[in-house]
């Protein structure tokens, strides 16, 4: 079955940046989205079609894509964004969504 | 504004079966696709599948295809999923997720949690 592969932690400072990575083969074919999560809460898009900001989410959050890698970027990195992040795609065959295996944001 | 309210937590026994329900509102019910996603204690977003609520079509991932079943009541605007067979690993809160032009997972209902004890 199909993965997207994340790392399982990332640590940053306050204002620093963080960068998120999600790795599949699909990638250069599908798009990627990138949801949020924080604890108790439903998942919130942060970023669609691997690059796109939905209105109401800051701009420091931006996504690019390169290859079988997409990248989620928080620039200037506040404490309200711990959570978890999650990349999400589709499979080759366009038929079955996958999620990825999830980072931990850690705000030090 | 769009809304997905999803019905109560449930405890269920090894073997029985769960219907959780996602009331959508503040749009057309029928022109916008679902998916239910689910999430197990301390773990990742798992997708499920997906209901043409238009259509009543289905596509249902490999890992619960011929256990689950997702359903709609357009007279309503409710959509279903029913988990059958349940075993304690599908302790879990059960999402149901709206399209939102084009991006599969717009909006997310609050979640329900499904108990199966051990």
């Amino acid at each position: 079955s199909y993965e997207l592969t994340q790392p399982p932690s990332v640590s940053v400072s306050p204002g620093q940046t963080a960068r998120i990575t999600c790795s599949g083969d699909a990638l250069p074919k599908q798009y990627a989205y990138w949801f949020q999560q924080k604890p108790g809460q439903a998942p919130v898009e942060v970023i669609y079609k691997d690059t796109q900001r939905p209105s109401g989410i800051p701009e420091r959050f931006s996504g690019s894509s390169s290859g079988t890698t997409v990248t989620l970027t928080i620039s200037g990195v506040q404490a309200e964004d711990e959570a978890d992040y999650y990349c999400q795609s589709v499979d080759t065959t366009d038929t079955y969504y996958v999620f990825g295996t999830g980072t931990k944001v850690t705000v030090l | 504004q769009v809304q997905l309210v999803q019905s109560g937590a449930e405890v269920k026994k090894p073997g029985a079966s769960v219907k959780v329900s996602c009331k959508a509102s503040g749009y057309l019910f029928t022109d916008y696709y679902f998916h239910w996603v689910r999430q197990a204690p301390g773990q990742g977003l798992e997708w499920m599948g997906w209901i043409n609520p238009h259509s009543g079509g289905t596509d249902y991932a490999q890992k619960f295809q011929g256990r689950v079943t997702m359903t709609r009541d357009t007279s309503i605007g409710t959509t279903y999923m029913e988990l059958s067979s349940l075993r304690y690993d599908d302790t879990a809160v059960y999402y149901c997720a709206r399209e939102k032009t084009g991006r599969p997972f717009g909006y997310w209902g609050q979640g329900t949690l499904v108990t199966v004890p051990s």
